[in-house]
């Protein structure tokens, strides 16, 4: 079975400012990683995700991640954030061998001008 | 691409009723689709995965005959909550991959259901 823990619960920032998202995650073999952005009522929109390969991984609006094995980590940066990005965002993991994810319990990042 | 809609998007129903979302996939054809549920400040919670044209399979603790899912083509699936109680308002999402063992699943906006 998987697991993945979202470490910070709430983030908020200044407009502008650099923001990191923290996501660990376990497995007992290898797997897919994912972020997802939900904006208040609506459902949830893929921002990137880790198959295999490069380990930084570049997504939509200027977000970005990186997959590192040793830490079991997939944190997601963004280097300037905007008021826009304002939403709760999801880790999720799912197995090579399947499609079913497995959800963190989300970071909402409040973005503050 | 890769377009997921629901219906309703928010539905008000009196306790006892039966209420049916609806998942579909526009522009490409889902094997497979999920259905979560999310409580508020929450995380999403898998409920069922369902398979076009085979029984759903239902995650540990969820009531397939409280929650009954239908996957009747490769574009639709149902989810119809039955004998609703105030306990079962919740926001309800589907999401559909394109294959099976596909790594992206595509989700819809939700579905708000509140039972009086």
């Amino acid at each position: 079975a998987q697991s993945v823990t979202q470490l910070d619960s709430q983030v908020p920032v200044f407009e502008e400012a650099p923001v990191e998202l923290r996501c660990n995650y376990s497995s007992s073999v290898s797997v897919y990683l994912f972020w997802y952005v939900q904006y208040p009522n609506q459902g949830l929109q893929l921002l990137l995700k880790y198959l295999s390969g490069s380990t930084l991984v570049k997504g939509i609006n200027g977000f970005e991640a990186e997959f590192n094995k040793s830490q079991t980590s997939f944190h997601l940066r963004k280097p300037s954030v905007h008021i826009s990005d304002t939403a709760e965002y999801f880790c999720a993991v799912s197995t090579a061998s399947g499609s079913r994810l497995t959800f963190g319990e989300g970071t909402q990042l409040t973005v503050n001008p | 691409g890769a377009v997921v809609s629901q219906h309703p998007s928010r539905v008000i129903c009196k306790s006892g009723t039966s209420v049916k979302i609806e998942c579909r996939s526009l522009d490409f054809q889902a094997t497979t689709m999920f259905w979560y549920r999310q409580f508020p400040k929450k995380s999403l919670m898998l409920m069922a995965t369902s398979n076009e044209g085979s029984k759903a399979t239902y995650e540990q603790g969820v009531e397939k005959d409280k929650f009954l899912i239908n996957h009747a083509s490769l574009t639709l699936s149902t989810l119809t909550v039955t004998s609703a109680h105030p306990e079962d308002s919740s926001f309800y999402i589907c999401s559909a991959s394109v294959l099976a063992g596909s790594d992206t699943q595509y989700f819809g906006p939700g579905t708000r259901l509140t039972v009086l």
